[in-house]
């Protein structure tokens, strides 16, 4: 069984500072590996995704996020958010079926 | 990216009602989506698994009875919340998608007096 672990449940942080969000995971087939951003009241907004290939994922807003296999993580990173970056963001794995597992989440609230 | 459109976006029913919350697939078929529930401030919760053309698949604890799942065409997934009671509040978001990658609805929010 596929599962995500995403370390921290909130990571606060000032505006225009660098920001990095944990996901680790546990598989023991090949991975497509997923972040998501949930803003309130919304759907789920794919930031990035890793199927095969560069382990270095850019994706929308500035985020990117690194596919280490021997360390099983998915970390996301920002080199500077804003205030609009507060949201809360999902690590996720594709299994077999199409079906995803999430992490627990994350909460990045920004401060001025 | 594809999309998939949720209606309604938001219902208030009255405790003992049923409520229907549709998702559909606008520019792609989906032979498989998947319903999920997230209570505030949490993760995703899978809650089935909807097939076009047979059965639902249910995650462990939840009621298929309470949660009635159609999928009835590649394009429309159907979520019916029987006799709904307060604890059943609650964001539902369903997905659907190709290989590789899942969209999801913009999510509905049920809140049950």
């Amino acid at each position: 069984a596929q599962s995500v672990t995403q370390l921290d449940s909130q990571v606060p942080v000032f505006e225009e500072a660098p920001v990095e969000l944990r996901c680790n995971y546990s598989s023991s087939v090949s991975v497509y590996l997923f972040w998501y951003v949930q803003y309130p009241n919304q759907g789920l907004q794919l930031l990035l995704k890793y199927l095969s290939g560069s382990t270095l994922v850019k994706g929308i807003n500035g985020f990117e996020a690194e596919f280490n296999k021997s360390q099983t993580s998915f970390h996301l990173r920002k080199p500077s958010v804003h205030i609009s970056d507060t949201a809360e963001y999902f690590c996720a794995v594709l299994s077999a079926g199409n079906m995803l597992t999430f992490g627990g989440g994350t909460r990045l609230m920004v401060k001025p | 990216g594809a999309v998939v459109s949720q209606h309604p976006s938001r219902v208030i029913c009255k405790s003992g009602t049923s409520v229907k919350i549709e998702c559909r697939s606008l520019d792609f078929q989906a032979t498989t989506m998947f319903w999920y529930r997230q209570f505030p401030k949490k993760s995703l919760m899978l809650m089935a698994t909807s097939n076009e053309g047979s059965k639902a698949t249910y995650e462990q604890g939840v009621e298929k009875d309470k949660f009635l799942i159609n999928h009835a065409s590649l394009t429309l997934s159907t979520l019916t919340v029987t006799s709904a009671h307060p604890e059943d509040s609650s964001f539902y978001i369903c997905s659907g998608g190709t290989n590789n990658e899942q969209f999801f609805g913009p999510g509905t929010r049920l809140t049950v007096l």
